[in-house]
C-alpha cells in the first residue's frame, strides 16, 4: 500500500526567508503525480503545487519549489520569500496514475507552518 | 465559479441522529470523493464515485452511506451518529483523468454529542 509520511508536524520561519518542507512517500508504482496542498485556518484545501512523476523537472510556482528525487522517494516542498499569508497547514498527498477506479488522494499528516514576522 | 459546494457548513448532531451532508459539483467532473480530516491528522478517503450510479468504499466507509445519482450530486448519510464521527467532511471532485487536480469543497464541521 501507498504511504505518505511528513516527518515535520511543525515548522517556523521569519518573514522573506525560504524555508523546506519534507514528504517522503512509499509505493511500487512507476507512474503518479505528488501534490502539496495548503489548508489555513479557514479549512479549505488549497493545491499549492503538483509534480508528475515521470518529468525530471522540478515544479515551480512562483515563490513554490519543490525538489523531487524519484529514487529517494523525497517530494519537499521549498516557499521563498515567506509571507505571513503562507502560514497554514500544509499536506503532501500522492495519487496513483493508472486506469482503474481508484484514483485518489493519499494525504500525509500535515506541517503546520509559522511565519514570524 | 461555485465549484465544490457543501452545505451545512456546520452541524451538532446528538447520538443515534442521522443526516445527510450535501455535495454539488458544476464543473462536470466524473469523479467525486468524499473525505474526513480528524483534528491534527490528513484526510481520509470515506467513499467515491467514478460516476453517477458508481459507488466504492475508500479507507473508512463504516457509519457512512453515499448515492450519485446525478453527475453533479454527491451526498454523504450519517446513520445513527457516533462521536467518533466528530471530524471535518470534505466533498471533491476530479475529471477522469488520474493526473488532473482534485478539487476540494470548504469543508462541514460535525460534533456529535
Amino acid at each position: 500500500a501507498q504511504t505518505v509520511t511528513q516527518s515535520q508536524p511543525e515548522m517556523s520561519v521569519q518573514e522573506a526567508e525560504t524555508v523546506t518542507l519534507s514528504c517522503t512517500y512509499d509505493t511500487s508504482e512507476s507512474d503518479y503525480y505528488l501534490f502539496w496542498y495548503k489548508q489555513p485556518p479557514s479549512r479549505q484545501m488549497i493545491l499549492v503545487i503538483r509534480q508528475e512523476a515521470y518529468k525530471q523537472q522540478n515544479a515551480t510556482e512562483n515563490r513554490f519549489s519543490v525538489n523531487f528525487q524519484k529514487a529517494a522517494k523525497s517530494f519537499s516542498l521549498k516557499i521563498s520569500d515567506s509571507q505571513l499569508g503562507d502560514a497554514a497547514m500544509y499536506f503532501c498527498a500522492y495519487r496513483a496514475n493508472y486506469g482503474g477506479a481508484t484514483n485518489k488522494l493519499i494525504f500525509g499528516t500535515g506541517t503546520l507552518l509559522a511565519v514570524q514576522p | 465559479n461555485a465549484g465544490v459546494t457543501q452545505t451545512p457548513k456546520f452541524r451538532i448532531l446528538k447520538i443515534g441522529q442521522s443526516m445527510t451532508l450535501q455535495c454539488a459539483q458544476d464543473m462536470n467532473h466524473n469523479y467525486m470523493y468524499w473525505y474526513r480530516q480528524d483534528p491534527g491528522m490528513g484526510l481520509k478517503l470515506i467513499y467515491y464515485s467514478v460516476g453517477a450510479g458508481i459507488t466504492d468504499k475508500g479507507e473508512v466507509p463504516n457509519g457512512y452511506n453515499v448515492s450519485r445519482s446525478t453527475t453533479e450530486d454527491f451526498p454523504l448519510r450519517l446513520e445513527l451518529a457516533a462521536p467518533s464521527q466528530t471530524s471535518v467532511y470534505f466533498c471533491a471532485s476530479s475529471y477522469a483523468v488520474s493526473g488532473n487536480t482534485i478539487y476540494f469543497g470548504e469543508g462541514s464541521w460535525l460534533t456529535v454529542v
